[in-house]
C-alpha cells in the first residue's frame, strides 16, 4: 500500500482535459514536501514531467500542469493526445518511519 | 544532456549479492546526487538510495540492512550492491540523477531526472 494514493485509472477522449490526483498525509504532502510527477510510456523508464508541484522541465509541453492543496496534489493534462496514454506517478518525501522518497501507486491514463 | 546506463548480471541466484553499475556519460558525476530506484513488474517505483560524489549516502530504511551504494568519480560510475536477495527482489533497476535545487532555488524534497533505461534483474536458481 502506497503512502501516496492515486486512482488506478483515468480516461478521456482526444482534446479533453483530465486530472490525476495524488492524496498524501501529514508526513509528506501535508507537511509541505514538494510533489513531482513522472510519465512512463510502455516499456520505457519513467520520465520527469513536473517537479516541485508545478514546474515543467525544458521540453515538457505546457499541456501538463501541476497543483497542490493541503495534503493532495493534482496533475492536469489538457488537449489530450493519443501519445499521452501512459502510466503517471506522483512522488514526494515522507518523514514518517518509512522516511524516504516515496512514489504513488500510479495511474493508467487511457485515451479513448 | 547527461545519459545514464545500467550494467550488470540479469540473473542472480537466491541468497547471493546483486551488483549493478551505472555509467554517467555526457557530463561529470561531480556535484550531484545519484540514485538507484527499482520497479517491480506492473508496480510503482521504489527508491533504494542515493550517493553524492563525496561519498555521502542515504538509503531507504526498508532496505538499509542489505544495500551498499558506492561511487567511482574517476570512472564516472556509481554502483549498487544488494545482499541476500530473494525472488522478491526481482525487478527493473534504474539509476537516475537526483535534484533538489534548480539554479539558486532549492526545494523541499528531491526528484529524479534523467533515468537510465533500466536493467531487469531476475532472482532465480
Amino acid at each position: 500500500q502506497s503512502v501516496l494514493t492515486q486512482p488506478p485509472s483515468v480516461s478521456g477522449a482526444p482534446g479533453q482535459r483530465v486530472t490525476i490526483s495524488c492524496t498524501g498525509t501529514s508526513a509528506n504532502i501535508g507537511a509541505g514536501y514538494d510533489i513531482h510527477w513522472y510519465q512512463q510510456l510502455p516499456g520505457t523508464a519513467p520520465k520527469l514531467l513536473i517537479y516541485a508541484t508545478s514546474n515543467r522541465p525544458s521540453g515538457v509541453p505546457d499541456r501538463f500542469s501541476g497543483s497542490r492543496s493541503g495534503s493532495s496534489a493534482s496533475l492536469a493534462i489538457t488537449g489530450l493526445q493519443p501519445e499521452d496514454e501512459a502510466d503517471y506517478y506522483c512522488q514526494s518525501y515522507d518523514s514518517s518511519l518509512t522516511g524516504s522518497r516515496v512514489f504513488g501507486g500510479g495511474t493508467k491514463l487511457t485515451v479513448l | 544532456q547527461v545519459q545514464l546506463q545500467e550494467s550488470g548480471p540479469g540473473l542472480v541466484k537466491p541468497s547471493q549479492t546483486l551488483s549493478l553499475d551505472c555509467t554517467v556519460s555526457v557530463g561529470s558525476i561531480r556535484g550531484y546526487y545519484w540514485s538507484w530506484i527499482r520497479q517491480f513488474p506492473g508496480k510503482r517505483p521504489e527508491w533504494i538510495g542515493q550517493i553524492f560524489h563525496t561519498g555521502d549516502k542515504t538509503y531507504n530504511p526498508s532496505l538499509q540492512s542489505r544495500v551498499t551504494i558506492s561511487i567511482d568519480t574517476p570512472r564516472n560510475q556509481f554502483s549498487l550492491k544488494l545482499s541476500s536477495v530473494t525472488a522478491a527482489d526481482t525487478a527493473i533497476y534504474y539509476c537516475a540523477r537526483t535534484w533538489s535545487c534548480v539554479g539558486e532555488t532549492c526545494y523541499s524534497g528531491d526528484w529524479f531526472d534523467p533515468w537510465g533505461q533500466g536493467i531487469l534483474v531476475t532472482v532465480s536458481s
